[in-house]
């Protein structure tokens, strides 16, 4: 059964940035397209970026390109993003996510339980 | 981008079917695939590829394309189904796209 376990959320200050992970086992991360989803507090699901299994190609949405960095280090099955300039309206739930197939253009298989970020001063 | 446009709620007895649409502009070259999001827990995909169901989800739950309009079917609804349900598509520049959700309530 797939494992995907998220970690690094906490309260940080507006401005600030912060790292999460998604640490993964059983089942092979380098073969499949990972991405991360949040939700905001009673809010809807909201896709914040995919990387393909092998780091080469990222995406994002065009609100949040260029302050959040999505990366991967397959040796340690491990999946990061990294966010910057945070705002209040990024606090949610962030969950990590397993594409079925390896560019990112499929189905979301596995979640992880997610980690929460808030953002206040 | 592309938009998808679901109900915000939907009520069904037990028993009964219940149908959880998400329309946009349109859906081609996209597969959409359906979300159920139990309060306190993580999604769960339950309908991939319009119509394939993983092999642990009930057979109660189908899904369907007609035109840029999926469907979401729930046969038999019981109440361990109340949740949130979220269709998710691609957009002409692979970007992942999630409707609105829609809150199903099993009464």
């Amino acid at each position: 059964q797939v494992q995907l376990v998220e970690s690094g959320g906490g309260v940080v200050q507006p401005g600030r940035s912060l790292r999460l992970s998604c640490a993964a086992s059983k089942f092979t991360f380098s073969g499949y397209a990972m991405h991360w989803v949040r939700q905001a507090p009673g809010k809807g699901l909201e896709w914040v970026a995919c990387i393909s299994y092998d780091g080469s190609k990222k995406s994002y949405p065009d609100s949040l390109k260029g302050r959040f960095i999505i990366s991967r280090d397959n040796s340690k099955n491990t999946l990061y993003l990294e966010m910057n300039t945070l705002r209040s309206e990024d606090t949610a739930v962030y969950y990590c996510a397993k594409d079925r197939g390896s560019s990112g253009r499929n189905f979301f298989d596995s979640w992880g339980q997610g980690t929460l970020v808030a953002v206040s001063s | 981008s592309r938009e998808l446009t679901q109900p915000p709620s939907v009520s069904v007895s037990p028993g009964q079917t219940a149908s959880i649409t998400c329309s946009a502009d349109k859906l081609d070259n996209s597969y959409t695939s359906w979300y159920q999001q139990r309060p306190g827990q993580s999604p769960v995909v339950v309908i991939y590829q319009h119509n394939k169901r993983p092999s642990d989800i009930p057979e109660r739950f189908s899904g369907s394309i007609s035109g840029n309009t999926a469907t979401l079917t729930i046969s038999g609804t019981q109440t361990m189904d109340e949740a949130d349900y979220y269709c998710q598509a691609w957009d002409s520049r692979t970007n992942v796209v999630f409707g609105g959700g829609t809150k199903l309530t099993v009464l």
